[in-house]
């Protein structure tokens, strides 16, 4: 059972450019959140999703886009990289039922220069 | 809006001592409470929540949290730590209404053990 995944681990963008952080999950879980974790900043939820077909905004959406066309999956896309999101970025996932409780990925690293 | 607050930043504590660590939260209704541990390279992992009933709640690893609504905390506490406790904890507080749909992080406590 491989829980959350997430794709790439780490990564190094130059301004500008795009690319899309991958997450899955094999829990069959309804809810799936992208969080950034920033030093000594605690973690700040960017977009989250209560199922397929249905996302929403966090406290820092600005310069980020989501999708959830599948339960299984929740991809994060970067339109046009700033060194403002030079984070690391976690995806989790929640049961409908186990109210709280959310499982993570092990994070992808990114660094804009 | 909720917000959660660790004072602590790092706190260095010797092996088999004993170990707090500080949380304060603001909402207005009850609240949802989570500590999470996060080892470093890591995801976070849950170690204890709250949602109503006894206010001593245990965790795993031998962590115990208590809810003190007079005070606004929910601070974690373990009797004697191990080397491998060393790591980030993070206090999390998720609101009754949206059934804790979405969570807010404190900005966490970095520990460290002393052998």
């Amino acid at each position: 059972n491989a829980g959350v995944t997430q794709t790439p681990k780490f990564r190094i963008l130059k301004i500008g450019q795009s690319m899309t952080l991958q997450c899955a999950q094999d829990m069959n879980h309804n809810y799936m959140y992208w969080y950034r974790q920033d030093p000594g900043m605690g973690l700040k939820l960017i977009y989250y999703s209560v199922g397929a077909g249905i996302t929403d905004k966090g406290e820092v959406p600005n310069g980020y886009n989501v999708s959830r066309s599948t339960t299984e999956d929740f991809p994060l896309r970067l339109e046009l990289a700033a060194p403002s999101q030079t984070s690391v970025y976690f995806c989790a996932s929640r049961s409908l039922r186990n109210t709280g409780e959310l499982f993570f990925g092990e994070g992808s690293r990114l660094t804009v220069l | 809006a909720q917000s959660v607050t660790q004072p602590d930043i790092h706190i260095t504590v010797s092996e088999g001592a004993s170990l707090e660590l500080r949380c304060n939260y603001s909402y207005g209704a009850t609240p949802y409470l989570f500590w999470y541990v996060q080892s470093p390279g890591q995801g976070l992992q849950l170690l204890l929540k709250y949602f109503s009933g006894d206010t001593l709640v245990q965790g795993i690893k031998g962590f115990e949290a208590e809810f003190k609504r007079s005070q606004s905390s929910f601070n974690l506490r373990k009797p004697s730590v191990h080397w491998s406790d060393a790591a980030e904890y993070f206090c999390a507080v998720g609101s009754l209404i949206q059934g804790a749909q979405k969570l807010v992080f404190g900005q966490g406590t970095r520990l460290t053990i002393n052998p």
